[in-house]
């Protein structure tokens, strides 16, 4: 059965800190890893990773992807109040498998 | 550019009753998938249209059945609604060949069972 596994669950930190969110899975017939932001509604595009070692960035976030661990992490620097939201991982096979996200919350 | 649209916003129906949600895809796209999110979850995937058909389906019941539109809309019908159907419906839509294509989310449908 598919799985994905996201760490930690929930996470709180001040503004400035560097966090590292973690995404782990075993999913048949992978194709590529996304990962989303998700505030109040919908979530929102960050990353599509489809080879392993090739970091991806915008602004203050990046993310690797490592297929031969299967796991991938998702690195925010300098963060601010902003950057509160839940983060979702999603492998991608013939469908999106959504991990349960990792909470993060940034206080002034 | 209109992005994905759902509606209705909000929706409380008691047990029993049937709903159903609607979506509009993103303009350009023509596959649309549906999620539940129940709190304090991920989206769980329900299924997938694309050309008018059911092309994926994950693990939920009969109870939940879908559409398709020439004009790539969709609808997502639940029957005989639970209590545990409340969770916050979302529609997301991408190109066709979605293995290289984001998808993209709308801002969800959420629905209460009384």
């Amino acid at each position: 059965e598919d799985k994905v596994v996201q760490s930690p669950l929930s996470l709180v930190v001040h503004e400035g800190d560097t966090v590292t969110l973690n995404c782990s899975y075993e999913v048949t017939n992978f194709r590529s890893l996304l990962w989303y932001k998700q505030e109040k509604k919908a979530p929102t595009f960050l990353f599509m990773l489809t080879s392993s070692g090739i970091e991806k960035k915008s602004g203050r976030l990046s993310s690797i992807l490592d297929k031969k661990e299967l796991f991938s992490i998702l690195n925010i620097t300098a963060t601010q109040t902003g950057d509160s939201a839940i983060y979702l991982c999603a492998p991608l096979a013939y469908k999106y498998i959504f991990g349960t996200g990792t909470r993060l919350k940034v206080l002034a | 550019d209109a992005g994905v649209t759902q509606s209705p916003t909000h929706l409380i129906k008691t047990r029993g009753q049937q709903v159903t949600l609607r979506c509009s895809p993103k303009s350009g796209h023509d596959t649309v998938s549906w999620y539940q999110q129940a709190l304090g979850q991920g989206p769980q995937f329900i299924f997938q249209y694309y050309e008018e058909e059911e092309r994926q389906r994950g693990n939920f019941p009969d109870r939940f059945s879908g559409h398709q539109f020439p004009n790539y809309s969709s609808e997502l019908n639940v029957n005989a609604l639970l209590l545990g159907d409340s969770a916050l419906y979302l529609c997301a839509s991408s190109p066709a060949g979605t293995a290289n294509q984001p998808q993209h989310f709308g801002d969800g449908t959420r629905l209460s069972i009384l």
